[in-house]
């Protein structure tokens, strides 16, 4: 059975400091998604990565898989208020829709 | 291009009746998904749909059931509501071209007195 630990839980940082969430699953996937969401919302869809190398930026936040380590992780760099929710990572089943999550890592960015 | 429609949004129902949620995918999606979130499991599987058939299905009682219509649309139905079935129901979304993202609608909540 897949399973997908993340880390931390809770993230507290100050505007404008970096800081790495992190990813772990346990079987073989051909996918992993990160999400990010808002309290009281739905999720967001930030990156697809499909390949093991693969490395995806978009704004202040940069996504890179490593699938012998079976690890993900999710740079936040000069971190900014408009960046505070929860962010959790999803690991696809090898060949199949279905998505086990991450716990989520709450992050409050602190002016 | 719309993107995945949820009905109703929030819902009260009382212990022992049952629900019926709707999803309507993105245009062209032939993939849906269906989720649970709650405050102590956190994000969890219930069942995939394609092309009118179950391909998927989590751990949960068989109290949880699907269906898909040839237009994509799926409806999730609960029965015998516990109070344990609150939760945010959440559906996705994808082409199922296996590199595709799954798109989220808002999310039907679900409330059990």
């Amino acid at each position: 059975e897949l399973k997908v630990e993340q880390n931390p839980l809770f993230l507290s940082m100050q505007e404008g400091k970096n800081y790495t969430i992190y990813c772990n699953y346990s079987t073989t996937s051909d996918r992993l998604y990160w999400y990010r969401q808002d309290p009281g919302k739905s999720l967001e869809s930030l990156f697809v990565l499909l390949s093991n190398g693969a490395v995806k930026q978009e704004g202040r936040l940069m996504a890179s898989l490593d699938t012998k380590a079976r690890l993900s992780t999710l740079h936040i760099t000069a971190a900014v208020h408009d960046l505070s929710a929860t962010y959790f990572c999803a690991v696809a089943g090898f060949g199949n829709e279905k998505l086990t999550f991450g716990t989520g890592t709450r992050l409050t960015i602190i002016p | 291009k719309a993107g995945v429609t949820q009905t109703p949004r929030y819902l009260i129902k009382t212990r022992g009746q049952q629900v019926t949620l709707s999803c309507s995918p993105i245009s062209g999606h032939r993939s849906v998904s269906w989720y649970q979130q709650t405050p102590g499991q956190g994000l969890q599987f219930l069942f995939e749909y394609f092309s009118e058939t179950q391909r998927n299905k989590g751990n949960f009682p068989g109290r949880f059931s699907g269906r898909q219509f040839s237009n994509s649309r799926s409806e999730m139905n609960v029965s015998t509501l516990e109070l344990g079935d609150s939760a945010l129901y959440l559906c996705a979304s994808s082409l199922d071209r296996g590199e595709d993202e799954q798109y989220f609608g808002p999310g039907t909540r679900l409330t059990v007195t």
